[in-house]
């Protein structure tokens, strides 16, 4: 059983086009995150949401909007794409369980702005 | 916010050496977790260490947190192939993880 699912795992679309990437948690989590990494490997948070809830809003363009229709699942959807856009996005999910957040990552949808 | 630096930033190893990574902080951290990353994957949870001069062990691999909570460590003995990967440290007292560009390991069999 997949714990974190991220869809599509490849997009390949181009520039000024409006995108989404789906992420689903079946691990009963409260917490969902979005990281972005790119080619260096820098891994970097974009948006938390805990039960629905936004909680961590990193400096993100706007056309970045994540959506949680429930605490299951968390989209993330991209308008006016650019290039710079590129990278692989990651959906994470954590229990609360006081002061330890071990995140589970989905496989990654790698995205490629052309 | 809390962030660490972490060195070696690619280590190339033969198969069967000791291979070690560090994660420095200027800030006293509350506590540390461990990621794995192997190529083209994603995030793995290793490990989280919280108490000062904390030491834990999973197979080979041995996890050291400082005495003064400002650094950690992570040591393979005898590297296998299975190995290769980026290792991360990051602080996690947040819930925000913040990640550098960890380590990232070859081994050549």
């Amino acid at each position: 059983d997949t714990a974190v699912s991220q869809t599509p795992k490849y997009l390949v679309t181009q520039m000024g086009n409006d995108k989404s990437i789906k992420c689903e948690q079946n691990l009963g989590h409260d917490t969902m995150y979005w990281y972005k990494q790119d080619s260096k490997k820098f891994l970097k948070i974009m948006f938390s949401y805990n039960n629905k809830e936004l909680i961590i809003n990193e400096t993100v363009p706007n056309r970045f909007s994540p959506k949680s229709p429930d605490k299951a699942h968390l989209n993330l959807h991209i308008n006016s794409l650019e290039l710079g856009d590129s990278a692989v996005y990651f959906c994470a999910s954590s229990q609360d369980r006081g002061r330890s957040y071990e995140q589970y990552f989905g496989p990654g949808t790698r995205l490629t702005v052309t | 916010g809390q962030q660490v630096m972490q060195i070696p930033q690619y280590q190339h190893v033969q198969e069967g050496e000791d291979f070690t990574t560090y994660c420095n902080s200027s800030t006293t951290l509350s506590n540390i977790q461990w990621y794995k990353q192997r190529p083209g994957g994603h995030p793995v949870f290793l490990i989280q260490l919280v108490k000062s001069g904390e030491v834990k062990k999973q197979k080979r691999l041995t996890f050291q947190f400082g005495e003064a909570k400002k650094n950690s460590s992570l040591h393979i003995t005898a590297t296998q192939t299975t190995d290769v990967g980026t290792y991360f440290c990051t602080p996690s007292n947040t819930g925000k993880l913040i990640f550098g560009q960890g380590t990232t390991l070859q081994v050549k069999p």
